[in-house]
């Protein structure tokens, strides 16, 4: 089956510090991977997302780069801030080809808190 | 710009008794979906939904039922609350599955359900 495994947390970080969150992934196929994050008392956003090998997702200071040769997908940020405090979440969904309609396969997540 | 909205936020229920969580989506979405998050286990998919009328089990939809009549609503009932359906509901949805064309699944902000 397809499963998504992440780094234990929680991850705490001084402000301004690097941050790296790993994440890789079994999937029967070839599937697409997002980052998605969860601010306190919100639901999930979309935070970037990969379609293929290689490809690299950015948005907001945040990275992660689509690796096939060892399944992962792993979260870096160069200087986080304390307003980067959330659950992030590692996912995939299969292209659709068949019957996956797009069902996410979800990370445990990774509570990340960011003191100043 | 409502998106997602799940209704109610917080509730309490007794072992046995009913109730249905509400979740409506405003962009002509087809795909709609929903999630229990557990702590420190990520986001399970109980159901979704394709379009009006079709539906599909999930991952975990023992004690759960859904109907999509409308295509921006997707209740979600629970018959006779247990204590383990005690969780973080989250309904989500898209505009095609999010393996094809990349879309983000859009995410409400949850329903905190404590069954006692």
């Amino acid at each position: 089956g397809n499963s998504v495994t992440q780094m234990e947390g929680p991850v705490t970080l001084s402000e301004e510090a690097f941050l790296t969150i790993n994440c890789t992934y079994t999937a029967t196929g070839y599937p697409s991977l997002f980052w998605y994050v969860q601010y306190p008392g919100e639901g999930l956003q979309l935070l970037l997302k990969a379609t293929k090998a290689d490809d690299k997702g950015s948005n907001k200071g945040f990275e992660a780069t689509y690796r096939k040769e060892t399944t992962s997908f792993h979260l870096e940020k160069g200087s986080v801030q304390v307003s980067d405090s959330a659950v992030y979440f590692c996912a995939l969904s299969l292209n659709a080809g068949g019957t996956s309609y797009g069902k996410l396969t979800f990370g445990q997540g990774t509570i990340l808190t960011v003191h100043p | 710009n409502a998106g997602v909205t799940q209704t109610p936020k917080f509730r309490i229920l007794k072992i046995g008794q009913s109730m249905t969580l509400q979740c409506t989506q405003d962009m002509n979405h087809n795909y709609m979906y929903w999630y229990r998050q557990d702590p420190g286990m990520g986001l399970k998919l109980i159901y979704y939904s394709v379009g009006a009328g079709i539906t599909d089990k999930g991952e975990v939809p023992n004690g759960y039922n859904v109907s999509r009549s409308t295509t921006e609503d997707f209740p979600l009932r629970l018959e006779l609350a247990a204590p383990s359906q005690t969780s973080v509901y989250f309904c989500a949805s898209s505009a095609y599955p999010s393996g094809i064309s990349n879309q983000p699944q859009h995410f409400g902000d949850g329903t905190r359900l404590s069954i006692l």
